[in-house]
């Protein structure tokens, strides 16, 4: 099965800090990598999203780095606020025959604390 | 506005009581598909559909069903539901797959409960 492995399983930082969580994949095949992000009693919305052909991706606050080699890719909160507290889900794809699902990480919670 | 939307949102029920949660989005998306939340485990794929009348199964798929007989629509059925379904399902749309289509959109969740 294939398998996106996400850490920290929880995370708090004080605001204005820099929040990380990393994730590894094992498939090489993957090519599509989203983070979502998910508030308390809602569904989980798209953040941000990076290809393999880049190392790294910055929307605003949020980046994505990626490192191929390593198999890896970490989503970089910067400026963390107490309005980013919620849960992030990275994931990964590909898009070839037969295989249309996104595969999700196990989810970080984070907290910005005041 | 542009949604996916599910109902019912919480539904409780018993052991072996058939039960369908609807899904219908309003994007003209081809891809629908169902997940389910469990804390620690994170969204698992149940199944999902490229078009009309093209379903597959996702990573967890034992104890339920799908059908897609109109675009905007995706029902999951659970036949017989049993206490180990008891959680947080979601439905989510996207344009296509590949070629940046594969954003998801997801409704808003049904929080089921089996007893």
């Amino acid at each position: 099965q294939q398998q996106v492995k996400q850490s920290p399983q929880s995370l708090i930082v004080q605001k204005g800090g820099i929040s990380i969580i990393n994730c590894a994949y094992e498939n090489t095949a993957f090519d599509y990598f989203p983070w979502y992000q998910q508030f308390p009693g809602k569904g989980p919305a798209l953040l941000i999203a990076i290809r393999p052909d880049v190392s790294e991706k910055k929307e605003g606050r949020f980046t994505i780095s990626f490192n191929k080699s390593a198999k890896q890719f970490s989503l970089h909160i910067m400026d963390s606020q107490p309005g980013d507290s919620a849960t992030y889900f990275c994931a990964a794809s590909y898009a070839g025959a037969g295989s249309y699902q996104l595969t999700f990480g196990k989810g970080t919670k984070l907290s910005v604390i005041p | 506005e542009a949604q996916v939307t599910q109902n019912p949102r919480y539904l409780i029920t018993v052991t072996g009581k058939k039960l369908t949660v609807t899904c219908s989005q309003n994007m003209n998306h081809e891809y629908m598909s169902w997940y389910r939340q469990d804390p620690g485990l994170g969204l698992r794929q149940i199944y999902y559909s490229m078009n009309v009348e093209v379903t597959d199964k996702g990573d967890v798929p034992e104890g339920y069903k799908v059908s897609r007989k109109e675009k905007r629509n995706f029902p999951l059925i659970l036949e017989s539901p049993s206490p180990n379904q008891t959680s947080l399902y979601f439905c989510a749309s996207s344009l296509g797959w590949g070629l940046g289509q594969e954003t998801q959109y997801f409704g808003p969740g049904t929080r089921l409960l089996v007893l």
